[in-house]
C-alpha cells in the first residue's frame, strides 16, 4: 500500500544545476499538487494537475515545470536551481473523496 | 482565492491539558474543511475534516465544528498526550469540480510535555 512516493528524500544542488523530483501515487488519483514548505510559511501551492496532459500554476510557480503524462506520475523541474529553493518539497493527491495523501518529502539545499 | 487565518504558535501544554487551536477561513462557496497533522520529519496526514456547515469532524480524540456563520473551524481537544506534539494545519478546499485545491494556514506547533 504505497500511496505518494516522492524521490529523493534529500539533494544538495549547486546553483544553477537542473534537477527533476519524482512523484508517483498507486490510488488512481485525478488531482495531484506540488508545495513547498518553509519555515513561518506554512505549504505553498507550486503547480497542480486535475489529470493526465493537465496543470496549472499554484501560488509559487516561478522556477519550476511540471509535466503529467500519466495518472500515476507528476514530476517537479527545477530549471536552474537558486538558494531560495531551498526547501522541503511535498507531493500530494486527491480522489473523489477530497482526501489528500502526501508524500514523505524532498529536503532540498541549493548551495 | 481562499485563506486562512490560523492560530500562532507555538503551543506548549502539560500532558492531559485543554487544546484549542484557533482557524477562520474566507472561501468562495463551500468549502470542505480539513485538519492536517505534521509530525516530526513527515509529511502531512490527515486528521479530521467537515464537508457542510454545522458537520463535526472527530479522530483520536479530536473535534472540529464547521461553523458557516463564523467561517470557523477550530479544532480541540479533551485531554493532550505527548504523542500529540506536531505542527497543526487548518486548510479549506474548494468546493465543486475536480480541482481539489488545498490552502494552509501557517501551521501551529504543538509541544506536550509530561
Amino acid at each position: 500500500n504505497a500511496g505518494v512516493t516522492q524521490t529523493p528524500k534529500f539533494q544538495v544542488l549547486k546553483t544553477g544545476q537542473s534537477m527533476t523530483l519524482q512523484c508517483a501515487q498507486d490510488m488512481n488519483h485525478e488531482y495531484m499538487s506540488w508545495y513547498r514548505q518553509d519555515p513561518g510559511m506554512g505549504l505553498r501551492l507550486i503547480h497542480y494537475s486535475v489529470g493526465a496532459g493537465i496543470t496549472d500554476q499554484g501560488e509559487v510557480p516561478n522556477g519550476y515545470n511540471v509535466s503529467r503524462s500519466t495518472t500515476e506520475d507528476f514530476p517537479l523541474r527545477l530549471l536552474s536551481a537558486a538558494p531560495s529553493q531551498t526547501s522541503v518539497y511535498f507531493c500530494a493527491s486527491s480522489g473523489r473523496d477530497r482526501e489528500a495523501f502526501f508524500g514523505q518529502g524532498t529536503r532540498l539545499t541549493v548551495v | 482565492g481562499n485563506s486562512v487565518t490560523q492560530m500562532e504558535g507555538p503551543v506548549t501544554l502539560s500532558e492531559e491539558a485543554f487544546l484549542t487551536i484557533n482557524c477562520t477561513y474566507t472561501a468562495t462557496g463551500y468549502p470542505s474543511l480539513f485538519w492536517y497533522v505534521q509530525y516530526p520529519g513527515e509529511g502531512l496526514q490527515l486528521l479530521l475534516k467537515a464537508t457542510k456547515a454545522d458537520d463535526k469532524g472527530s479522530n483520536k480524540g479530536f473535534e472540529a465544528t464547521y461553523r458557516k456563520e463564523t467561517t470557523s473551524f477550530h479544532l480541540e481537544k479533551g485531554s493532550v498526550q505527548v504523542s500529540d506534539s506536531a505542527v497543526y494545519f487548518c486548510a479549506p478546499m474548494n468546493s465543486g469540480g475536480s480541482n481539489y485545491k488545498l490552502t494552509f494556514g501557517k501551521g501551529t506547533l504543538l509541544t506536550v510535555n509530561p
